[in-house]
């Protein structure tokens, strides 16, 4: 496709249920981000995979939050017994290549409504 | 560990006058600088980034940012300012010293608001 698709972009969840988000990168895209955005809120860093490298996962708030990264490419972000505080805009990024100097494209998001 | 500030949670601002909205950094080693908007009910858009060379970068829809490195600082401006650039402006920063890894970490946001 020719950008960053993210599904599904809306999800309302009762308290306690799993949730998983996908994300398809920009074909060829080596570098894959998710971050949070709250209501009012600034981007949250949650994780970051680069390449064949182990990704970076400091930003994950609990370990209820888990990410994986399948043949370099699709990614699924799981919410594991969500909670109230977890609703948020969810977004995906990608860029070109692990250099510094490339920006990120983003997709429109995935709306997680816990309630 | 990297960081940004964006000062100010909103700019009001006049159409046709000249916008400011301000960002400061906090690095190991070089940074590289990059602003984004988001658009209401819009994912985030790229709109110009610093890497090396000319200090004044010009980016989309006639933006540019300054980066002054004595005030680790990399604010963006704008001439003459439109309605339609009312959004949420996002500046972001990675690095790539010392092994740590690349990611990308932003501000808090600033909402742009221009007035007619």
């Amino acid at each position: 496709g020719a950008g960053v698709s993210q599904s599904p972009s809306n999800k309302v969840t009762e308290k306690g249920k799993d949730v998983e988000l996908r994300c398809d990168p920009i074909s060829g895209h080596t570098a894959l981000y998710w971050y949070r955005q709250s209501l009012g809120q600034g981007l949250e860093f949650l994780i970051y995979f680069q390449g064949n490298s182990a990704p970076d996962k400091s930003g994950l708030p609990s370990d209820r939050f888990s990410a994986e990264r399948t043949g370099g490419s699709v990614s699924t972000l799981t919410i594991q017994r969500t909670q109230q505080e977890d609703s948020a805009v969810y977004l995906c990024a990608s860029s070109p290549q692990t250099g510094t100097n490339t920006e990120a494209f983003f997709g429109q998001g995935t709306r997680l409504t816990v309630v | 560990a990297q960081s940004v500030a964006q000062p100010e949670d909103q700019v009001n601002v006049a159409e046709g006058n000249p916008l400011t909205v301000k960002c400061t950094y906090s690095v190991s080693g070089n940074p590289y600088l990059f602003w984004y908007v988001q658009y209401p009910n819009r994912g985030l858009q790229f709109l110009l980034k610093y890497i090396t060379g000319d200090n004044l970068v010009k980016g989309s829809y006639g933006f540019e940012a300054e980066f002054n490195k004595s005030q680790t600082s990399f604010h963006l401006k704008k001439p003459s300012a439109l309605v339609s650039d009312s959004a949420l402006y996002f500046c972001a920063v990675r690095t790539n010293y010392g092994g740590a890894t690349n990611k990308l970490i932003f501000g808090t946001g600033t909402l742009l608001a221009v007035q007619p």
